[in-house]
């Protein structure tokens, strides 16, 4: 049973540029959060995507956007980048109707903003 | 969300208990605590939660004091491969938002 997957595993970008990152949720899931995790800090949630609606936001500017597909993937996007997107992002997928199983993890992508 | 406090890190020798604590005094009664754990390079991975009562699993042990202000993840014999940074959380399962602190980062020494 395949865990929860992200593309790609690492990217660099250029200030100003745009990024989509993927992430397929674990078999069963149709609940996908994203969070970005700075270096040497906690995850930050960014958004929860259900029923392919944006359901939760944290305190993320709206150059963070969002989609969730019928077969419950999402894609984060975001756009005009800044240096300080530099993070690692991470997707956590769970199921809507027993939550409190807690959220499986990625691995993440790595992104790199020079 | 309630915020939680950890000690930024600790040690424990190999095959002792570890004992890690959190303090989450403005927690609402519809929140749960979850504890995850990272290894360096991976995501986030799921121990355990709970309400109010006490709870273990094959991985530790869930305590959270009565007034529920505090809580004691507890591995109860530590080995190397438990070496990790631990995030307590509490999470409002209605919202699905959850807000991770800097957690603490655990040493287990041989």
């Amino acid at each position: 049973d395949a865990g929860v997957t992200q593309s790609p595993t690492h990217l660099i970008k250029t200030r100003g540029q745009q990024v989509t990152l993927r992430c397929s949720p674990k078999s069963g899931h149709d609940t996908v959060s994203w969070y970005q995790q700075a270096l040497g800090q906690g995850p930050q949630f960014i958004f929860q995507y259900y029923e392919e609606e944006e359901r939760q936001r944290g305190n993320f500017p709206d150059r963070f956007s969002g989609h969730q597909f019928p077969n419950y993937s999402s894609e984060l996007n975001v756009n005009a980048l800044l240096l300080g997107d530099s993070a690692l992002y991470l997707c956590a997928s769970s199921w809507n109707s027993d939550s409190l199983r807690g959220y499986t993890f990625g691995s993440g992508t790595r992104l790199t903003v020079v | 969300d309630a915020k939680t406090t950890q000690p930024p890190s600790m040690d424990c020798a190999e095959g002792r208990a570890a004992n890690l604590p959190c303090n989450h005094s403005t927690i609402s009664g519809n929140e749960y605590v979850y504890w995850y754990r990272q290894i360096h390079s991976q995501g986030p991975q799921y121990i355990i939660h709970g309400l109010k009562n006490n709870e273990t699993n094959e991985m530790a042990s869930l305590i959270i004091t009565e007034d529920r202000k505090s809580s004691t993840l507890i591995l109860p014999h530590a080995t190397l491969r438990d070496t990790a940074v631990y995030y307590c959380i509490v999470v409002n399962t209605n919202a699905g938002k959850s807000t991770f602190g800097d957690g603490t980062t655990l040493t287990v020494k041989p």
